[in-house]
């Protein structure tokens, strides 16, 4: 059962654009909303997260806006580079194990 | 040392084998969780341990199992290996307390190639 459902699947932007990757969840259980980026030969890393009583948060380039209401979340890059050029994961924990359950991943290129 | 570490990067066997696959925690993490990436697919959370226990499991067959060693290590090990099971596998650990709300620190990997 996928719990959590990312789009879209890749992206191509020219760089300075900004590519958003959308996120939508079903069990309203969640309360935590990370991001992950993972480079080819890597391990995902933690890129920002947001709790549920936020509705936007910024950290440098890198924007998540959520809709608590529409059970929907996204990311923006702002100005993006070619070294954003990386497959993104949104991801939500739960349950006693904090496990992690994530989306299937979106593969953004940034071209020059 | 700082990081998870993962061995071997890369390893090939047979369908029917068992493979057995190592992870060092970062310093100071005491929780250990494991995740099968399958090719173009998000990471699939396998078990987790803390105090050298199953803290909790996924959708996994008996097959997959785990140790947690008293120095936070762990082992992944995965008995009578059928070609699905050729994947990326991640190592995630956290500090006491934190798990996955706080962020894990993952491991490079291991991929495993069934034939």
């Amino acid at each position: 059962q996928q719990q959590v459902k990312q789009s879209p699947q890749s992206l191509i932007v020219q760089k300075g654009g900004i590519p958003i990757i959308n996120c939508a969840y079903e069990n309203t259980a969640f309360d935590y909303f990370p991001w992950y980026q993972q480079f080819p030969g890597k391990g995902p890393a933690l890129l920002i997260a947001i709790r549920p009583d936020v509705s936007e948060k910024k950290e440098g380039r890198f924007t998540i806006s959520f809709n608590k209401s529409a059970k929907q979340f996204s990311l923006h890059i702002m100005d993006s580079q070619p070294g954003d050029s990386a497959t993104y994961f949104c991801a939500a924990p739960h349950g006693t194990a904090s496990k992690l359950t994530f989306g299937t991943g979106t593969r953004l290129q940034v071209t020059l | 040392e700082t990081g998870v570490t993962q061995s071997p990067t890369h390893l090939i066997k047979t369908r029917g084998q068992q493979v057995t696959l190592r992870c060092s925690s970062q310093s100071g993490h005491n929780t250990v969780s494991w995740y099968q990436q399958a090719l173009g697919q998000g990471p699939q959370f396998i078990f987790q341990y803390y105090r050298e226990e199953e803290n909790g499991r996924g959708n996994f067959p008996p097959r997959f199992s785990g140790l947690q060693f008293p120095n936070y290590s762990s082992e992944l090990n995965v008995n009578a290996l059928e070609l699905d099971d050729s994947a990326l596998y991640l190592c995630a650990s956290s500090e006491p307390g934190q798990g996955a709300r706080y962020g894990y620190t993952f491991g490079s990997g291991t991929r495993l190639t069934v034939v």
